[in-house]
C-alpha cells in the first residue's frame, strides 16, 4: 500500500541554522509529491511539488525539495531558517488516484 | 475572493448528535475534499468530490456523509456524533478533478469536539 514517512516527530534548530525535513514514500511507481506548511491555527499552504523533470525544485519562503528516486525520498531543505519559519511541515503524495495521502507531519521550533 | 471558507470555527457535541459542517469555495474548483487531523496521524481523506454531484469515499468515510449540488459547496454530515469523531476537520479543492494533482487550498479548519 502507498505511504509516506516523516520520521521526525519534532525538529529544533536555531534561527539562521540549515534545515532538513525528512520524507520516505512507498509507491511503485514516481508519485506526485508536495510539501505543505500548518501554522498554529490556519489551514495547510503548499510549499512546492514535483511531478516531473529536474528533481531539485523550488518552492516559496526560500525552500526547496529533492527528489531522489533511489531513495524514495523527497526532503525539505532550507540554508537559513527565520523565527517565522516555526510551524509543522506535511509532506504528501498522489499516487495516481484521486486520493492524497500525507505524511503525519514534523513539528519545527526554532530558538532565537 | 474568499477562497475556502469553513463554518463553524468550533463546535461542542453530545453523543449522537447530529450536525453538518459547511465548506464553501469561491474559486470554481471542481475538486473538493474533507480531511480530519489528529495528533500523530496527520491528515486522513474522509470523503472528496471531482464535481457536482460525484462523490467517493476516502480512507476513514465510516460515520461520515457528503453531498455536492453545487460546484461551490461540499457539506460534511455527521450523522450520530461519536467521542471518536473529535478532531479537526479541513476542507479543502483544486483546479481540475483532482486527478492532475493541482495544489489543494485548504480551509482554516473547524475543531470539533464530541463529549
Amino acid at each position: 500500500a502507498q505511504s509516506v514517512t516523516q520520521p521526525d516527530i519534532h525538529i529544533t534548530v536555531s534561527e539562521g541554522a540549515s534545515l532538513e525535513l525528512r520524507c520516505n514514500y512507498s509507491y511503485g511507481a514516481t508519485p506526485y509529491l508536495f510539501w505543505y506548511v500548518q501554522s498554529p491555527g490556519q489551514g495547510l499552504q503548499l510549499l512546492l511539488k514535483y511531478f516531473s523533470g529536474d528533481t531539485l525544485v523550488q518552492g516559496i519562503k526560500g525552500f526547496e525539495a529533492e527528489f531522489k528516486r533511489s531513495q524514495s525520498s523527497f526532503n525539505l531543505r532550507k540554508p537559513s531558517v527565520h523565527w517565522s519559519d516555526a510551524a509543522e511541515y506535511f509532506c504528501a503524495v498522489a499516487p495516481g488516484t484521486y486520493k492524497y495521502i500525507f505524511g503525519t507531519g514534523t513539528r519545527l521550533k526554532v530558538l532565537a | 475572493n474568499a477562497g475556502v471558507t469553513q463554518t463553524p470555527k468550533f463546535q461542542v457535541l453530545k453523543t449522537g448528535q447530529s450536525m453538518t459542517l459547511q465548506c464553501a469555495q469561491d474559486m470554481n474548483h471542481e475538486y473538493m475534499s474533507w480531511y480530519r487531523q489528529d495528533p500523530g496521524m496527520g491528515l486522513r481523506l474522509i470523503h472528496y468530490s471531482v464535481g457536482a454531484g460525484i462523490t467517493d469515499q476516502g480512507e476513514v468515510p465510516n460515520g461520515y456523509n457528503v453531498s455536492r449540488s453545487t460546484t461551490e459547496d461540499f457539506p460534511l454530515r455527521l450523522l450520530s456524533a461519536a467521542p471518536s469523531q473529535t478532531s479537526v476537520y479541513f476542507c479543502a479543492s483544486s483546479w481540475g478533478d483532482g486527478g492532475s494533482y493541482n495544489e489543494q487550498f485548504f480551509g482554516p479548519g473547524t475543531r470539533l469536539t464530541v463529549l
